[in-house]
């Protein structure tokens, strides 16, 4: 069976500190795909990254990278200088191999970035 | 622009009273998913649309729950006789239709459900 755990439930950082929202993920698959959501008060899911298993290059977009490592069955994603906007509720998923198919979700890292 | 629209936002009921949920997909998304995101919990599947397949119903947690897509677009998510458990907040997402890929879901901005 396929889980997600995010096991940092709330993170509170001040603004331009940097942090790090883990990831950890369970499949037999040997094929998959991680994402990130993001979820702002607002309450609308945003995509941030999708990643497929077979890449392990690290990946940066601006302020956000992300480190996946299959050794440790982890997608963690750091943001670099937070800031205010950056508060919010982030999702780590699991996507199986056949493609477009409901994702597994974690239950969510809630970060608070402080001015 | 055209996004996932859901209605109503918000919808407050007595237990044991039936709740329709209403999504409206992006235009040419084949693809459709329902989630539901409980307070504290991460999102929970329970049905996915896929062009004219037959759903995937695996996720849905009681023969209380149905859903329908009708005219491979509109979809309406039905919760009879309605329990306390069943407050929380119902995403719907939608995609391009994909083989061996990932296309983006895009999800709405939920409707928030409240059993009294």
């Amino acid at each position: 069976a396929q889980k997600v755990t995010q096991a940092q439930t709330e993170i509170s950082v001040v603004e331009k500190e940097d942090v790090t929202l883990d990831c950890v993920y369970e499949t037999r698959d040997t094929t998959y795909y991680l994402f990130w959501y993001k979820q702002p008060p607002s309450g609308e899911l945003v995509f941030l990254i999708r990643r497929n298993s077979f890449d392990e290059q690290n990946e940066i977009s601006g302020r956000y990278s992300w480190n996946f490592q299959k050794s440790t069955s982890s997608f963690n994603f750091t943001i670099t200088a937070s800031q205010v906007v950056d508060s919010a509720v982030y999702f780590c998923a699991l996507g199986e191999p056949s493609g477009n198919t409901p994702l597994v979700f974690g239950k969510g890292t809630r970060l608070s970035v402080i001015a | 622009g055209a996004g996932v629209s859901q209605s109503p936002s918000n919808k407050v009921t007595e237990k044991g009273k039936d709740v329709e949920l209403r999504c409206d997909p992006i235009s040419g998304h084949t693809a459709l998913y329902w989630y539901r995101q409980s307070l504290g919990q991460g999102l929970e599947f329970l049905i996915y649309f896929q062009g004219n397949s037959a759903p995937d119903k695996s996720g849905l947690p009681s023969d209380r729950f149905s859903a329908e897509r009708t005219g491979g677009s509109v979809s309406t998510l039905t919760i009879q006789r309605t329990q306390q458990e069943d407050s929380a907040v119902y995403l719907c997402a939608s995609s391009l239709p994909g083989i061996r890929s990932y296309n983006e879901q895009f999800f709405g901005p939920g409707t928030r459900l409240t059993v009294l």
